[in-house]
């Protein structure tokens, strides 16, 4: 049974930093290309970014580009998510997503986690 | 400003077919698939639809995907109440290099 379980939400402050995880389990992580989607408190979803299976392929949203770092350890069968300089904005639940394909470039997302929140405020 | 557009809500009676539009541009749902989310009330989204038309396995064929261009839709025949949810389109976009969803459909069984 495919399983994700996201981690290391909370609450920080603006301009703050905090590292989201996501541990796989139930299918060969390093095969399938993993993604990080939010949605804000009463909004729609949001695409944040995703990885190749073999992690050489990275993509991010314009508003997250160069404050925030996905990254994965397939001998952990575990993605991250480094969050820096966080805004107010950023505040959502994240949640990591399993593509079907190996390829960075899919939105087709299989398998989702529960979610973690991110709640940005002073 | 969602890159793909849907309606922002949708409704019917059980029994009946509703369709659900996505609208995008060439750089997205003209040169790549589009998928379909269904998300319930308090849970996470989950796969509907993959690859413009094909169902996972455990969906029932009573949920349907189409595109057309740039167009892409949504349907469901025999209406139920547990279908009341939200409902996003997403798709690759070649000239963003990243992924988009359109803003959701909520849809309402009276």
């Amino acid at each position: 049974e495919v399983q994700l379980v996201e981690s290391g939400g909370g609450l920080v402050q603006p301009g703050g930093s905090l590292r989201l995880s996501c541990v796989a389990t139930g299918f060969t992580f390093s095969s399938y290309a993993m993604s990080w989607v939010r949605q804000a408190p009463g909004k729609g979803l949001e695409w944040v970014s995703v990885i190749s299976g073999g992690g050489a392929s990275t993509y991010y949203a314009d508003a997250v580009k160069g404050r925030f770092t996905i990254s994965r350890d397939n001998s952990k069968n575990t993605l991250f998510l480094q969050m820096n300089s966080l805004r107010a904005e950023d505040t959502a639940v994240y949640y990591c997503a399993k593509g079907r394909v190996a390829v960075g470039s899919t939105m087709s997302l299989d398998y989702w986690g529960q979610g973690t929140l991110v709640t940005v405020s002073s | 400003q969602s890159v793909l557009t849907q309606p922002p809500s949708a409704s019917g009676t059980p029994g009946q077919r509703v369709t659900i539009s996505c609208s995008g541009s060439s750089s997205n749902i003209g040169s790549n698939t589009v998928n379909w989310y269904q998300q319930l009330p308090g849970t996470a989204p989950k796969l509907l639809i993959h690859s413009n038309d094909q169902r996972p396995s455990g969906v029932p064929d009573r949920f349907s995907g189409s595109k057309s261009r740039t167009s892409a839709s949504l349907a469901i025949n025999g209406l139920q109440s547990e279908d009341e949810a939200d409902y996003y389109c997403a798709a690759w976009d070649d000239r963003l290099n990243g992924g988009v969803f359109g803003g959701g459909t909520k849809l309402t069984v009276l």
